[in-house]
């Protein structure tokens, strides 16, 4: 069974604090990807990786950066918080050409004050 | 750029009707297809998915449509139970490529008992 977890489920923080999200997974996937999820607006791909130390930008990266020094950890990282950075966060792990199915994390509601 | 527009974004059905759910996708190197299915609190859980190559899919109650000549794709739910109220997402990937997903906005559909 394939398991992904976040490293905090809920996560208060003050504006212009540098925040760590933290994201393992187990199942030896390439591929991890974190999205920011808003009512209204679905899941938005914030910055996805295939492979240990590669990046791409999603569709709104401005604000984040990532690093993927191991395959099975992926890590979002928010240099100086701010007030519309705050949502839940999802991460998410893949086989690439296996399934295609994306696993995703319990999620980490990040709120910013 | 790509999106996937998702309708509608509620949806109320009596317990025991039907409910459908439609998606449009823009990138016609899409090729696969999952809809997730997110229940309040918790992380999106995969229910089914199509690949391009199949015009239908059936899982006991659920069933997936994929028209590619008009890019659209729907989620079919017979015989609706209030176990089956949840926010449900619809995504289009092309698997040549990235493998990243982009996700429609989201229906939250309602199962009243």
């Amino acid at each position: 069974d394939v398991k992904v977890t976040q490293s905090s489920r809920y996560l208060v923080k003050r504006t212009g604090e540098k925040v760590f999200l933290e994201c393992v997974q187990d199942m030896d996937h390439e591929n991890m990807f974190w999205y920011r999820q808003d009512p209204g607006l679905g899941l938005r791909l914030i910055y996805f990786s295939y492979d240990v130390k590669m990046k791409e930008k999603g569709d709104i990266p401005e604000g984040y950066s990532v690093s993927r020094e191991k395959k099975e950890r992926f890590s979002l990282i928010l240099e100086s918080a701010s007030t519309n950075q705050t949502s839940m966060y999802l991460c998410a792990s893949s086989i690439p050409g296996l399934t295609d199915t994306q696993y995703f994390g319990p999620g980490t509601r990040l709120t910013v004050l | 750029g790509e999106n996937v527009e998702q309708h509608p974004s509620t949806l109320s059905v009596q317990e025991g009707d039907s409910a459908v759910i439609k998606c449009t996708y823009s990138d016609s190197a899409s090729n696969y297809f999952p809809w997730y299915k997110q229940e309040l609190g918790k992380r999106p859980q995969l229910i089914i998915d199509i690949r391009s190559n199949v015009g239908e899919k059936k899982d006991q109650r659920i069933a997936v449509t994929l028209n590619k000549t008009a890019k659209h794709f729907s989620l079919h739910i017979t015989e609706t139970q209030p176990e089956d109220s949840a926010v449900y997402f619809c995504a289009a990937s092309s698997t040549s490529g990235t493998y990243k997903y982009i996700f429609g906005t989201g229906t939250r559909l309602k199962v009243l008992a």
